[in-house]
Protein backbone atom coordinates (compact mmCIF):
# COMPACT_ATOMS: atom_id res chain seq x y z
CA UNK A 1 0.00 0.00 0.00
CA UNK A 2 1.45 3.53 -0.72
CA UNK A 3 1.15 5.93 1.95
CA UNK A 4 1.19 9.90 1.91
CA UNK A 5 2.15 11.48 4.88
CA UNK A 6 1.06 15.86 4.52
CA UNK A 7 2.37 17.58 7.07
CA UNK A 8 1.50 20.24 9.04
CA UNK A 9 -2.15 18.82 9.90
CA UNK A 10 -3.38 22.16 10.93
CA UNK A 11 -2.27 25.42 10.27
CA UNK A 12 -3.48 28.46 11.42
CA UNK A 13 -1.85 31.77 10.27
CA UNK A 14 -2.73 35.55 9.73
CA UNK A 15 -3.41 36.80 6.12
CA UNK A 16 -0.05 38.01 4.11
CA UNK A 17 2.36 35.00 6.14
CA UNK A 18 3.49 32.99 3.53
CA UNK A 19 3.11 28.80 4.13
CA UNK A 20 4.41 25.54 3.01
CA UNK A 21 2.36 22.37 3.10
CA UNK A 22 4.30 19.39 2.87
CA UNK A 23 3.40 15.69 1.11
CA UNK A 24 5.86 12.88 1.39
CA UNK A 25 5.82 8.93 1.00
CA UNK A 26 8.27 5.89 0.22
CA UNK A 27 7.02 5.05 -2.53
CA UNK A 28 7.13 6.87 -6.04
CA UNK A 29 4.40 8.16 -7.90
CA UNK A 30 3.19 8.88 -11.68
CA UNK A 31 2.04 11.49 -11.02
CA UNK A 32 0.81 13.70 -8.06
CA UNK A 33 -2.00 16.23 -7.28
CA UNK A 34 -2.87 18.84 -4.91
CA UNK A 35 -7.12 19.77 -4.37
CA UNK A 36 -8.41 22.10 -2.30
CA UNK A 37 -11.90 21.43 -0.04
CA UNK A 38 -13.76 24.12 1.09
CA UNK A 39 -16.48 23.41 3.60
CA UNK A 40 -19.74 21.43 2.50
CA UNK A 41 -18.21 21.15 -1.02
CA UNK A 42 -16.11 18.55 -3.02
CA UNK A 43 -12.07 18.40 -3.42
CA UNK A 44 -11.31 20.78 -6.39
CA UNK A 45 -8.25 19.75 -8.55
CA UNK A 46 -5.64 22.59 -8.44
CA UNK A 47 -3.19 21.22 -10.58
CA UNK A 48 -1.10 17.99 -11.54
CA UNK A 49 2.85 17.59 -11.68
CA UNK A 50 3.72 14.93 -13.30
CA UNK A 51 7.56 15.12 -13.91
CA UNK A 52 10.19 14.53 -11.30
CA UNK A 53 11.76 18.27 -10.17
CA UNK A 54 8.87 19.99 -11.86
CA UNK A 55 7.64 23.47 -10.66
CA UNK A 56 4.69 25.11 -11.21
CA UNK A 57 2.83 28.32 -10.21
CA UNK A 58 -0.95 29.05 -10.33
CA UNK A 59 -1.10 32.97 -9.00
CA UNK A 60 0.28 32.99 -5.25
CA UNK A 61 0.77 29.44 -5.37
CA UNK A 62 3.84 27.38 -5.99
CA UNK A 63 3.74 23.39 -6.25
CA UNK A 64 6.76 21.46 -6.26
CA UNK A 65 7.36 17.83 -7.51
CA UNK A 66 10.62 16.28 -5.77
CA UNK A 67 13.15 14.98 -7.72
CA UNK A 68 12.42 11.40 -6.88
CA UNK A 69 8.97 11.67 -7.21
CA UNK A 70 8.23 11.00 -4.16
CA UNK A 71 6.90 14.31 -2.23
CA UNK A 72 5.81 17.17 -3.27
CA UNK A 73 5.06 20.88 -1.39
CA UNK A 74 2.87 23.53 -1.88
CA UNK A 75 4.06 27.39 -0.91
CA UNK A 76 1.64 30.00 -0.70
CA UNK A 77 2.50 33.58 -0.47
CA UNK A 78 0.96 36.27 0.99
CA UNK A 79 -2.04 33.77 2.35
CA UNK A 80 -5.67 35.75 2.18
CA UNK A 81 -8.85 34.54 3.89
CA UNK A 82 -9.67 32.84 0.55
CA UNK A 83 -7.11 30.39 1.14
CA UNK A 84 -8.66 28.64 3.60
CA UNK A 85 -9.73 25.12 3.12
CA UNK A 86 -8.60 21.81 3.49
CA UNK A 87 -5.73 21.08 1.06
CA UNK A 88 -5.19 17.56 0.26
CA UNK A 89 -2.32 15.38 -1.94
CA UNK A 90 -3.19 12.40 -4.10
CA UNK A 91 -0.62 9.98 -5.87
CA UNK A 92 -1.14 7.95 -8.92
CA UNK A 93 1.28 4.62 -8.81
CA UNK A 94 3.26 3.43 -11.44
CA UNK A 95 1.14 0.06 -12.03
CA UNK A 96 -1.05 1.33 -14.47
CA UNK A 97 -4.00 1.72 -12.14
CA UNK A 98 -5.87 5.23 -12.09
CA UNK A 99 -6.80 4.75 -8.29
CA UNK A 100 -5.33 7.77 -6.48
CA UNK A 101 -3.72 7.48 -2.56
CA UNK A 102 -5.20 10.86 -0.60
CA UNK A 103 -3.25 12.35 2.24
CA UNK A 104 -4.98 13.27 5.22
CA UNK A 105 -5.12 16.45 4.29
CA UNK A 106 -3.71 19.69 6.01
CA UNK A 107 -6.54 22.43 7.17
CA UNK A 108 -5.59 25.81 6.89
CA UNK A 109 -6.94 29.21 8.42
CA UNK A 110 -6.03 32.70 7.34
CA UNK A 111 -7.07 34.69 9.95
CA UNK A 112 -7.88 38.41 8.30
CA UNK B 1 -21.39 21.34 -18.27
CA UNK B 2 -22.65 19.77 -15.01
CA UNK B 3 -19.60 17.60 -14.10
CA UNK B 4 -20.38 15.48 -10.98
CA UNK B 5 -23.90 15.01 -9.48
CA UNK B 6 -24.78 14.09 -6.02
CA UNK B 7 -27.97 13.80 -4.89
CA UNK B 8 -29.28 14.12 -1.88
CA UNK B 9 -27.43 16.52 -0.48
CA UNK B 10 -28.62 15.30 3.09
CA UNK B 11 -30.01 12.49 4.67
CA UNK B 12 -31.37 11.14 7.85
CA UNK B 13 -31.55 7.06 8.42
CA UNK B 14 -32.68 5.03 11.06
CA UNK B 15 -30.90 2.25 12.11
CA UNK B 16 -31.12 -0.63 9.71
CA UNK B 17 -32.88 1.41 6.91
CA UNK B 18 -31.35 1.48 3.49
CA UNK B 19 -30.81 3.91 1.00
CA UNK B 20 -29.00 4.78 -2.45
CA UNK B 21 -27.30 7.49 -3.22
CA UNK B 22 -27.14 8.34 -6.53
CA UNK B 23 -24.20 9.69 -8.95
CA UNK B 24 -24.03 11.05 -12.34
CA UNK B 25 -21.47 12.72 -14.18
CA UNK B 26 -21.26 14.02 -18.03
CA UNK B 27 -17.91 14.09 -19.05
CA UNK B 28 -17.88 10.51 -20.64
CA UNK B 29 -15.48 9.50 -18.26
CA UNK B 30 -14.34 6.13 -17.80
CA UNK B 31 -13.61 5.87 -14.43
CA UNK B 32 -15.52 6.28 -11.07
CA UNK B 33 -15.13 6.42 -7.16
CA UNK B 34 -16.91 6.46 -4.12
CA UNK B 35 -15.43 8.04 -1.46
CA UNK B 36 -16.36 8.28 2.23
CA UNK B 37 -14.48 11.04 4.13
CA UNK B 38 -14.25 11.40 7.93
CA UNK B 39 -12.96 14.02 10.20
CA UNK B 40 -9.63 13.99 10.06
CA UNK B 41 -9.28 10.29 8.40
CA UNK B 42 -8.78 11.91 4.82
CA UNK B 43 -10.70 10.19 2.05
CA UNK B 44 -11.49 6.35 2.38
CA UNK B 45 -12.16 4.65 -1.34
CA UNK B 46 -15.29 2.24 -1.06
CA UNK B 47 -16.04 1.16 -4.47
CA UNK B 48 -14.57 1.97 -7.29
CA UNK B 49 -15.49 1.21 -11.47
CA UNK B 50 -13.43 1.18 -15.11
CA UNK B 51 -15.93 1.46 -16.97
CA UNK B 52 -19.77 0.14 -17.57
CA UNK B 53 -20.36 -3.65 -16.02
CA UNK B 54 -17.22 -3.48 -14.39
CA UNK B 55 -16.70 -2.41 -10.10
CA UNK B 56 -14.50 -3.47 -7.51
CA UNK B 57 -14.22 -3.14 -3.65
CA UNK B 58 -11.60 -0.60 -2.51
CA UNK B 59 -10.49 0.02 1.08
CA UNK B 60 -13.81 0.32 3.19
CA UNK B 61 -16.19 -1.42 0.73
CA UNK B 62 -18.12 -3.59 3.96
CA UNK B 63 -22.06 -2.57 4.26
CA UNK B 64 -22.15 -1.06 0.60
CA UNK B 65 -22.86 -2.30 -2.65
CA UNK B 66 -22.47 -0.65 -5.97
CA UNK B 67 -23.27 -1.11 -10.02
CA UNK B 68 -22.08 0.39 -13.12
CA UNK B 69 -25.05 -0.27 -15.71
CA UNK B 70 -23.87 3.08 -17.82
CA UNK B 71 -21.03 5.39 -18.27
CA UNK B 72 -22.98 8.04 -16.71
CA UNK B 73 -24.43 6.46 -13.24
CA UNK B 74 -22.77 4.63 -10.23
CA UNK B 75 -25.07 4.59 -7.44
CA UNK B 76 -23.96 3.56 -4.04
CA UNK B 77 -26.14 1.45 -2.08
CA UNK B 78 -26.41 1.24 1.60
CA UNK B 79 -28.32 -1.73 2.61
CA UNK B 80 -28.69 -1.91 6.64
CA UNK B 81 -27.59 1.01 7.67
CA UNK B 82 -25.29 1.04 10.74
CA UNK B 83 -23.83 4.51 12.66
CA UNK B 84 -20.40 3.45 11.48
CA UNK B 85 -21.69 4.78 8.28
CA UNK B 86 -22.64 8.21 9.31
CA UNK B 87 -20.27 9.91 7.44
CA UNK B 88 -19.94 12.56 4.27
CA UNK B 89 -20.02 10.19 0.68
CA UNK B 90 -18.34 12.03 -2.29
CA UNK B 91 -18.20 10.28 -5.98
CA UNK B 92 -15.93 11.37 -8.14
CA UNK B 93 -14.60 10.30 -11.82
CA UNK B 94 -11.57 10.53 -14.36
CA UNK B 95 -10.21 10.09 -17.52
CA UNK B 96 -7.26 7.67 -18.10
CA UNK B 97 -3.47 8.73 -18.24
CA UNK B 98 -1.25 10.27 -15.44
CA UNK B 99 -2.33 13.75 -15.83
CA UNK B 100 -6.17 13.44 -15.62
CA UNK B 101 -7.29 14.76 -12.43
CA UNK B 102 -10.55 14.05 -10.32
CA UNK B 103 -13.45 15.99 -10.92
CA UNK B 104 -15.19 15.18 -7.48
CA UNK B 105 -19.32 15.90 -6.83
CA UNK B 106 -20.53 18.18 -3.99
CA UNK B 107 -21.25 15.16 -1.32
CA UNK B 108 -23.76 13.89 0.72
CA UNK B 109 -23.92 14.21 4.19
CA UNK B 110 -25.27 11.18 5.87
CA UNK B 111 -26.46 10.47 9.65
CA UNK B 112 -27.61 7.08 10.65
CA UNK B 113 -29.42 7.24 14.19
Amino acid sequence: TQLLEQSPQFLSIQEGENLTVYCNSSSVFSSLQWYRQEPGEGPVLLVTVVTGGEVKKLKRLTFQFGDARKDSSLHITAAQPGDTGLYLCAGLGYRGSYIPTFGRGTSLIVHP
Amino acid sequence: NAGVTQTPKFRILKIGQSMTLQCTQDMNHNYMYWYRQDPGMGLKLIYYSVGAGITDKGEVPNGYNVSRSTTEDFPLRLELAAPSQTSVYFCASSGTGRSYGYTFGSGTRLTVV
